[in-house]
């Protein structure tokens, strides 16, 4: 089946530094990576929507100079999270979608990057 | 706008005993509904979808649920459960007219004691 890594799958960091997060699509290509957050009992939301060689769209609230996105080539997306403060500790999510139908395509979720900020 | 509701946050239940997950969705266009599990620390596991045709849908780990278009409802169901199924539970909604990202519940937390 679609296997989505995601890596590191937890992090610590220091306040102020920034923290780069991969996705990976290991056996199919996506060219629609999401990104979501996950605060502690809380349900998944939705952060940014990237797209291979364009900018990524990000959902109202998301600050795009604090979650840089890139997603270079169809196998690859990266998070980097800028000078992070403890507010940002969370769960990240990725997911891949396989093909290029909106609604028929299968999402594929990695295992997520648990991120905390000192 | 589409929305998905899970009336319950936590559901606690015996081991062997069957089990109800609720969740209705607001949509005024056609849905596709997913059922994804949890475990602690660990990403996301599709348990099964609807997307078109029968409206009992089966998936894994002997879990099933049924699209109920005149409730809004696609509730989840287990006749008997394990202590394995133990997890956080997520109904979601694709958001059509996008890239096709999904729109989550809030999640119910599912405790099979022994």
């Amino acid at each position: 089946g679609a296997v989505v890594s995601q890596h590191p799958s937890w992090v610590i960091c220091k306040s102020g530094t920034s923290v780069k997060i991969e996705c990976r699509s290991l056996d199919f290509q996506a060219t629609t990576m999401f990104w979501y957050r996950q605060f502690p009992k809380q349900s998944l939301m939705l952060m940014a929507t990237s797209n291979e060689g364009s900018k990524a769209t990000y959902e109202q609230g998301v600050e795009k100079d604090k979650f840089l996105i890139n997603h270079a080539s169809l196998t690859l997306s990266t998070l980097t999270v800028t000078s992070a403060h403890p507010e940002d500790s969370s769960f990240y999510i990725c997911s891949a979608r396989a093909g290029t139908d909106s609604y028929n395509s299968p999402l594929h979720f990695g295992n997520g990057t648990r991120l905390t900020v000192t | 706008a589409q929305s998905v509701t899970q009336l319950d946050s936590q559901v606690p239940v015996f081991e062997e005993a069957p089990v109800e997950l609720r969740c209705n969705y607001s949509s005024s266009v056609s849905v596709y509904l997913f059922w994804y599990v949890q475990y602690p620390n660990q990403g996301l596991q599709l348990l099964l979808k609807y997307l078109s045709g029968s409206t009992l849908v089966k998936g894994i780990n002997g879990f099933e649920a049924e699209f109920n278009k005149s409730q809004t409802s696609f509730h989840l169901r287990k006749p008997s459960v394990h202590i394995s199924d133990t997890a956080e539970y997520f109904c979601a909604v694709r958001k059509g007219g996008s890239q096709g990202n999904l729109i989550f519940g809030k999640g119910t937390k599912l405790s099979v004691k022994p």
